[in-house]
């Protein structure tokens, strides 16, 4: 059974602190992994995607890893701002042939960042 | 971009009554529908995925009886909570996507279910 774990469960910095958020996956048979942002009480918006034949992928001062082998993604957030202040989800994509991927979260990081 | 809107936005009900919960794609049509459930500071579970036109299919431990899904049209699900109790108080996500075999999967904003 797959499990995805994302460490730290919370995360406090200054603004403009570089940061890594951690992702970790017990089974390396994904499909695809993708990072979203969560804000309180919202819905989620996707970050970032990357393909199980990719390295990483990047959109701004975001930069996402991935290390398929050792079932491992971070979320690099460069020059943080009060703005990025949310919950960052990781979710792995399996295949399922009848009901086509499915998505399994870990339980996210809460982020805040101090002005 | 793709939008999936949800209705209401909250909800409060008395326990042993049952609330439903909509689920619309504005944009686009929606092949497949995702339906999941949040605790506070936990991670989104998925209840059930249902494909327009057929039955639901549900995650293993979701009673398929008291989480009443319908997949009616291309753009619209419903999810109906039967009889609820206050364990069943939660953020409620739908999602959906285009295509069964696409990837891309757009989110609802949530609905909050408070019983009473």
């Amino acid at each position: 059974k797959q499990e995805v774990t994302q460490i730290p469960a919370a995360l406090s910095v200054p603004e403009g602190e570089n940061l890594v958020l951690n992702c970790s996956f017990t089974d390396s048979a994904i499909y695809n992994l993708q990072w979203f942002r969560q804000d309180p009480g919202k819905g989620l918006t996707s970050l970032l995607l990357i393909q199980s034949s990719q390295r990483e992928q990047t959109s701004g001062r975001l930069n996402a890893s991935l290390d398929k082998s050792s079932g491992r993604s971070t979320l690099y957030i460069a020059a943080s701002q009060p703005g990025d202040s949310a919950t960052y989800l990781c979710a792995v994509r399996r295949f399922i042939y009848n009901q086509g991927g499915k998505l399994i979260f870990g339980q996210g990081t809460e982020l805040s960042v101090k002005p | 971009g793709a939008v999936v809107s949800q209705h209401p936005s909250w909800v409060i009900c008395k326990s042993g009554t049952s609330v439903k919960i909509e689920c619309r794609s504005l944009d686009f049509q929606a092949t497949t529908m995702f339906w999941y459930r949040q605790f506070p500071k936990q991670s989104l579970m998925l209840m059930a995925t249902s494909n327009e036109g057929s039955k639901a299919t549900y995650e293993q431990g979701v009673e398929k009886d008291k989480f009443l899904i319908n997949h009616a049209s291309l753009t619209l699900s419903t999810l109906t909570v039967t009889s609820a109790h206050p364990e069943d108080s939660s953020f409620y996500i739908c999602s959906a996507k285009r295509a069964f075999f696409q990837e891309t999967q757009y989110f609802g904003p949530g609905t909050r279910l408070l019983v009473l």
